[in-house]
């Protein structure tokens, strides 16, 4: 069955750098979301994405957040100048056009910000 | 926005019995209630999903009921089992013609011992 990937797994990095995310949604999908989840807590809806633009974005997904899908496959969330309060759990999901409403979400990028 | 309410936060049975985990929204155009497992680490999965046309809907040991009129849903898992452990999270989401965001709710961590 197809799944959505994420790369890396974890990310460590000294705040005030930036970080990419790569997340490879199903490939016949054609909205992509990102999420994060700050350990033990809910998962947070941070921006949909479809048609090469933005849908929605929640007041999380502020100037410091960036997302693009640079070629047919990959889409990326960016983080210009990482925070403390960055650190989270960053989960990609993706929905079928037409299909289920089933969001498929990705394995997660561990990011730790220090 | 929309707000979603999840309880308890905890829940703890013993194998075989039945667990109950409840939620309430705040938007009425909401229209897509998903419920989604989280293990440990792991990302989240759909376990199952109701739409506001339909009042209940069962799979197997897994059932959720809807009460639209009082906003709430509600996840039934019967004859429970020690995998059956996990959080679990409630969403709710307006499915229009295309994407639907997810707003969740907190999680509730079902504890379910042999």
């Amino acid at each position: 069955e197809p799944e959505v990937t994420q790369t890396p797994s974890h990310q460590v990095t000294q705040m005030g750098q930036e970080v990419i995310l790569r997340c490879v949604p199903i490939s016949n999908h054609l909205y992509f979301y990102w999420y994060r989840q700050i350990l033990g807590q809910k998962v947070e809806f941070l921006v949909s994405f479809y048609n090469n633009e933005i849908s929605e974005k929640s007041e999380i997904f502020d100037d410091q957040f960036s997302v693009e899908r640079p070629d047919g496959s990959n889409f990326t969330l960016k983080i210009r100048s990482t925070k403390l309060e960055d650190s989270a759990m960053y989960f990609c999901a993706s929905i079928e056009v037409g299909g289920t409403y089933e969001q498929y979400f990705g394995p997660g990028t561990r990011l730790t910000v220090t | 926005g929309e707000n979603v309410e999840q309880h308890p936060s905890t829940l703890s049975v013993q194998e075989g019995d039945s667990a109950v985990i409840k939620c309430t929204y705040s938007d009425s155009a909401s229209n897509y209630f998903p419920w989604y497992k989280q293990e440990l680490g792991k990302r989240p999965q759909l376990i199952i999903d109701i739409r506001s046309n339909v009042g209940e809907k069962k799979d197997q040991r897994i059932a959720v009921t809807l009460n639209k009129t009082a906003k709430h849903f509600s996840l039934h898992i019967t004859e429970t089992q020690p995998e059956d452990s996990a959080v679990y999270f409630c969403a709710a989401s307006i499915k229009n013609s295309g994407y639907s965001t997810l707003t969740f709710g907190k999680g509730t961590m079902l504890l379910v011992s042999p």
